[in-house]
This record gives structure tokens, C-alpha cells and sequence, in this order.
């Protein structure tokens, strides 16, 4: 959906290196999702933002992985120390409620 | 229990035909099932949706099929077109306990149209 915007579209990392995953969501949208899409599986929930709030992170790695969305700017997911099993799609969603909106995603490459 | 099973993982349908898609879940608190579209490079997008209290709802030629007893739903996909050929996703949600919806996907299926 165009109307979430999501940056960059690919991301190349080497093993151990920091990626930043930006969003911004659809004007007047102030929650966001962020969905992780390995290859030739279905998207899973990560995270669900409010400006300045982290609502639900329950499908959020315990180790490396945080997100953001504050009051200015958009959403960051921010992956520490990268791995090589961290590369897929990351998909930005956003809503005032039902239906969710994606972005076209970030593809994450580590080498 | 969160689980949504798809099937099959990929189908061709030639043009003109009728194209089926199922999925069936397990957690019965489910109370959304959108079904998503996506192309490649792109991100899913909504195609049509259903709530559990209508067993079938059409919009053109797609038609959600909805079984609550049997906790299965199908999408089908009436004079399909080359330009349906994509990834299909269904989903379920359950309003969460802080009051969000959150989706759990099924691993999709692609769909070929052939001429």
C-alpha cells in the first residue's frame, strides 16, 4: 500500500553489523505493526507501537531487536549485531484499527 | 492454537476458471479473517475480509467462504484473470489484551493463471 512508507526497500549487512528499518505510516495513523517474512513463509507479528509507546512486543526476539515510534518521525526496528538468520522482509503495517495497511518492506540481506 | 493452516502451497489455474483456496484454524476466539494479496516486491494488501457472523460474503468475482463449525474458511476466486497470479495469505485475529488486532498468517499460496 503506498500510503505506508517504509525505507530503505533493501538493506545489505555484514554478520555483526547494526540495521535500521525506517516507517512511516499512513497519514493519521498512529499505530504501527511491524511483520517479519522469511522466504516461502507467511508474515509474523513482531510488534505494535503507539507514538511513544510500546504496546505489544511479544513476537519480538529478546536479544537484538528493539522498536521505536516517537512522537516525531517515524517508526525505527533496529536489529543489533546482525545474523544471518535475520534476513527476510520486514513489513510495516499501520491502522487506526481493523483493516492493517502494509508498507511494501525492507529486505534485509546479511552476508 | 494460534495456528492457521493453508492449503495448497501453490495452484494453476487457467484462465477463465475457478480458483480455491482453504485455510483452517484451531483457536476459536478468532473473530477476523482477512484474506491478503500479494505481488512480488510488494507488500500485502487487504482483498476481501469476513467476520464469523456471515458465512459467505462476495465482493466481484472474490468470495470468502466461512465455516465456523468446521473452523475453516476458503477463498474463491470466480473467472480468474492472468493478473490474479500472486501470493494469496489468509489471516485470523483476536483482539488482543491490550486491545490490538493481531494477525496470524497462514504460508500462502501461489496462484498461476495460465492462458
Amino acid at each position: 500500500n503506498a500510503g505506508v512508507m517504509q525505507n530503505p526497500r533493501h538493506l545489505v549487512r555484514r554478520r555483526g553489523q547494526e540495521a535500521r528499518l525506517r516507517c512511516s505510516p499512513m497519514k493519521g495513523h498512529s499505530h504501527v505493526y511491524w511483520y517479519r517474512q522469511l522466504p516461502e513463509e507467511g508474515l509474523k507479528f513482531m510488534v505494535y507501537l503507539q507514538k511513544e509507546n510500546i504496546i505489544d512486543e511479544s513476537g519480538m526476539p529478546k536479544e537484538r531487536f528493539s522498536a521505536e515510534f516517537p512522537k516525531e518521525g517515524p517508526s525505527i526496528l533496529r536489529i543489533q549485531q546482525v545474523v544471518r538468520g535475520d534476513s527476510a522482509a520486514y513489513f510495516c503495517a499501520s491502522s487506526p484499527n481493523s483493516p492493517l495497511h502494509f508498507g511494501n518492506g525492507t529486505r534485509l540481506t546479511v552476508t | 492454537q494460534q495456528q492457521v493452516k493453508q492449503s495448497p502451497q501453490s495452484l494453476i489455474v487457467q484462465k477463465g476458471g475457478i480458483s480455491i483456496i482453504n485455510c483452517a484454524y484451531e483457536n476459536t476466539a478468532f473473530d477476523y479473517f482477512p484474506w491478503y494479496q500479494q505481488f512480488p516486491g510488494k507488500g500485502p494488501a487487504l482483498l476481501i475480509a469476513i467476520r464469523p457472523d456471515v458465512s459467505e460474503k462476495k465482493e466481484g468475482r472474490f468470495t470468502i467462504s466461512f465455516n465456523k463449525s468446521a473452523k475453516q474458511f476458503s477463498l474463491h476466486i470466480m473467472d480468474s484473470q492472468p493478473g490474479d497470479s500472486a501470493t494469496y495469505f489468509c489471516a485470523a485475529s483476536i483482539r488482543s489484551n491490550f486491545g490490538n488486532e493481531k494477525l496470524t498468517f497462514g504460508t500462502g499460496t501461489r496462484l498461476t493463471i495460465i492462458p
